[in-house]
């Protein structure tokens, strides 16, 4: 049973264009969502978050949106850089973040960014 | 910056034995986490712990526990190993209840049971 879904496992975008990441959940519940940034022999970096009573949260070159109607997220990072190749989890939690539930992930796309 | 760190990187076991894994938590962190991640998918919440107790639990058994100390510095102990628990273990610290905390990550230990 699978609450956090992101169904492309791998994604490779041209430097400088937009990169986009998708991610769909099942459980109403959540209302809180993060996009961490995973590097080889690394653990997972906090990238970007959203609460659900927002749509729209923007850092830098990330934006994350959030479509509660259809429980889907994205990550938009405009422009991509090769640094930005990693694998990128999308995370969800109840209770605004802070519960003692954890953060529920999905299983991660793997960004190539292309020179 | 990250203040998480784990030991140890690597470890192997055996099959039947018991591993202890150790996290110490970013400072003014009181709240830290385990995660397993198996190959090829997304971190799985293990458990929580707050003030030296746990507070919340994911789908693990009773063979998975932890500790935290009053340093807010945290233990991991995983009884009667199996095959299946070859995973990549990712401590991670946060504040309780700062509205929207984000969690910090450390770099996991990855066993391998053989």
């Amino acid at each position: 049973d699978q609450q956090v879904k992101q169904n492309s496992p791998s994604l490779s975008v041209q430097e400088g264009r937009i990169s986009i990441l998708n991610c769909d959940y099942t459980n109403s519940m959540f209302d809180y969502f993060l996009w961490y940034k995973k590097y080889p022999a690394e653990g997972p970096t906090f990238l970007i978050s959203i609460s659900s009573i927002k749509d729209k949260n923007e850092d830098g070159r990330f934006t994350v949106f959030l479509n509660k109607s259809a429980k889907h997220l994205s990550l938009h990072i405009v422009p991509s850089q090769p640094g930005d190749s990693a694998v990128y989890f999308c995370a969800a939690s109840g209770d605004s973040g802070g519960g003692a539930d954890g953060l529920t992930f999905g299983k991660g796309t793997h960004l190539i960014i292309q020179p | 910056e990250t203040g998480v760190t784990q030991s140890p990187t690597h470890l192997i076991k055996t099959r039947g034995q018991q591993v202890t894994l150790r996290c110490s938590s970013q400072s003014g962190h009181n709240t830290v986490s385990w995660y397993q991640q198996a190959l090829g998918q997304g971190p799985q919440f293990i458990f929580q712990y707050y003030r030296e107790e746990e507070n919340g639990r994911g789908n693990f058994p009773p063979r998975f526990s932890g500790l935290q100390f009053p340093n807010y510095s945290s233990e991991l102990n995983v009884n009667a190993l199996e095959l299946d628990d070859s995973a990549l273990y990712l401590c991670a610290s946060s504040f309780w209840r700062s509205g929207g905390t984000e969690a910090f990550f450390g770099q996991g230990t990855r066993l391998t049971v053989v």
